[in-house]
C-alpha cells in the first residue's frame, strides 16, 4: 500500500534529551513537511523540504532540526532546546510544492 | 503566521441533519482543501478544490471554491455518527511554496 508512515505512535522522553521522529513515504512525492498540533489548535509548520538535501524553516522551527538525505524519508529531531515539546507531530507530503498534501498518522510526544 | 477564519468553531447536531461550515480569508488562494481529523489520527483529505467557483462532491460531502477565491464552504448532508471529528480547511497560494494555511477547525458532534 502507498502512504505515509510515522513511528513511533507514542513517544516519551525525559527533559533534556533529544528525540528523533521518523517519517517515511512511498508515494514518490518530492515535498515533505512537519507540523505540530497542540490541543484545540490548528497545525503549525515546523520545517519543509521541496527536494532531497534541501529544507526550509517553517513558522516554529526553533528547537527542531531535520534532514532530507533520501526522497522517501524526512526525520525530525526535537532537541532539548525546544521549550514545550509535548505535542502531536504530523508529517505530510505532496507531489510538488503547490500540490495537495497528504498526512501521516502522527506521533504523540510526551516529555516527562 | 496567517490563519484562515473558520466557522463555526463547534457544532452539536442530531443524526440526519445537514451541516455547513466555511472558511474566509483576506488573501486570495489558488487551492482550497478540506480535511477531517479523528482523535489521535492524522488529517484525512476529503475534498480538494483548484478553480474559483468549483463545486465538488465526495459522497455526502460537497465543497465549493468561492468565486472571489477568498472563501470556501463544506456541506455534509444527512449526517451520521461516524461524521464526528474535527474538520479543517486549508489554503495554498501561488507563492506559498507548499505552505498550507489552516483554519482553526470545526469540531462536529453528532447525536444518534
Amino acid at each position: 500500500d502507498g502512504g505515509i508512515t510515522q513511528s513511533p505512535k507514542y513517544l516519551f522522553r525525559k527533559e533534556g534529551q533529544n528525540v528523533t521522529l521518523s517519517c517515511e513515504q512511498n508515494l514518490n512525492h518530492d515535498a515533505m513537511y512537519w507540523y505540530r498540533q497542540d490541543p484545540g489548535q490548528g497545525l503549525r509548520l515546523i520545517y519543509y523540504s521541496q527536494i532531497v538535501n534541501d529544507f526550509q524553516k517553517g513558522d516554529i522551527a526553533e528547537g527542531y532540526s531535520v534532514s532530507r538525505e533520501k526522497k522517501e524519508s524526512f526525520p525530525l529531531t526535537v532537541t532539548s532546546a525546544q521549550k514545550n515539546p509535548t505535542a502531536f507531530y504530523l508529517c505530510a507530503s505532496s507531489l510538488a510544492r503547490t500540490d495537495t498534501q497528504y498526512f501521516g498518522p502522527g506521533t504523540r510526544l510526551t516529555v516527562l | 503566521g496567517q490563519q484562515l477564519n473558520q466557522s463555526p468553531q463547534s457544532m452539536f447536531i442530531q443524526e440526519g441533519e445537514d451541516v455547513s461550515m466555511n472558511c474566509t480569508s483576506s488573501s486570495i488562494f489558488n487551492t482550497w482543501l478540506w480535511y477531517k481529523q479523528e482523535p489521535g489520527e492524522g488529517p484525512v483529505l476529503l475534498i480538494a478544490l483548484y478553480k474559483a467557483g468549483e463545486l465538488t462532491s465526495n459522497g455526502r460531502l460537497t465543497a465549493q471554491f468561492g468565486i472571489t477565491r477568498k472563501d470556501s464552504f463544506l456541506n455534509i448532508s444527512a449526517s451520521i455518527p461516524s461524521d464526528v471529528g474535527i474538520y479543517f480547511c486549508a489554503g495554498l497560494t501561488g507563492t506559498s511554496y507548499g505552505k498550507l494555511t489552516f483554519g482553526q477547525g470545526t469540531i462536529l458532534t453528532v447525536h444518534p
